[in-house]
């Protein structure tokens, strides 16, 4: 059973738009959400991450919204660029340091 | 954060063999992980590579297949034993622990085995 959904599975956008990548989950205990970046051949980075008593964490152009209630979370990119073309991966983490991803999207900026 | 290295970045490993990859960090960590990505596919978990002792492992994976050592707070490897070409996947190590925010994961560039 998927504990963490993510959509879409890819994702195109015009220079300039803002993607949105969204993530759903089904257990309550999770309290720590994390977004990671990824470019071929590359290990991921942590963009950005926020947990459940705030609703929204911005660090530079990304963005996380948090709906507690609808057990969902997401990623905003502003202004986006060709630079921001990877995968992206949600995860979820409940009071240790196990993380459990979603299953990704594949973002291209077209330039 | 720290920096994390990895050996090798990749290899090409004949069936039956074992494969030791090594992860590296520039400081001592708390936690250290194994994990596994399939060709397209997202992370999961190996397991926790504990600090001189057994490491613990996630449903599906076995210290048979995949031992590990940690013999320091800086180091550890991830051996893949006896290997099937269903085993080709990037292998990350990855650490937690330091900094602001304990639960922060930060990851090696990875370890790309393919099996022939």
């Amino acid at each position: 059973q998927q504990q963490v959904k993510q959509s879409p599975q890819s994702l195109i956008v015009q220079k300039g738009g803002i993607p949105i990548i969204n993530c759903a989950y089904e257990n309550t205990a999770f309290d720590y959400f994390p977004w990671y970046q990824q470019f071929p051949g590359k290990g991921p980075a942590l963009l950005i991450a926020i947990r459940p008593d705030v609703s929204e964490k911005k660090e530079g152009r990304f963005t996380i919204s948090f709906n507690k209630s609808a057990k969902q979370f997401s990623l905003h990119i502003m202004d986006s660029q060709p630079g921001d073309s990877a995968t992206y991966f949600c995860a979820v983490s409940s009071g240790t340091y196990k993380y459990i991803f979603g299953t990704g999207t594949r973002l291209k900026v077209l330039a | 954060s720290a920096v994390i290295s990895q050996k090798p970045s990749r290899d090409i490993c004949q069936r039956g063999t074992s494969l030791t990859i090594q992860c590296q960090v520039d400081s001592q960590v708390t936690m250290m992980f194994w994990y596994r990505q399939q060709p397209g596919q997202s992370l999961t978990l190996i397991a926790t590579a504990n600090q001189g002792s057994e490491a613990t492992y996630e449903s599906g994976f076995v210290i048979d297949k995949f031992p590990i050592s940690r013999p320091n707070l800086t180091f550890s490897t991830l051996t893949v034993s006896n290997m099937s070409p269903e085993d080709s996947s990037i292998y990350l190590c990855s650490v937690a622990g330091e900094g602001g925010e304990v639960r922060e994961q930060y990851f090696g560039p990875g370890t790309r085995l393919t099996v022939t």
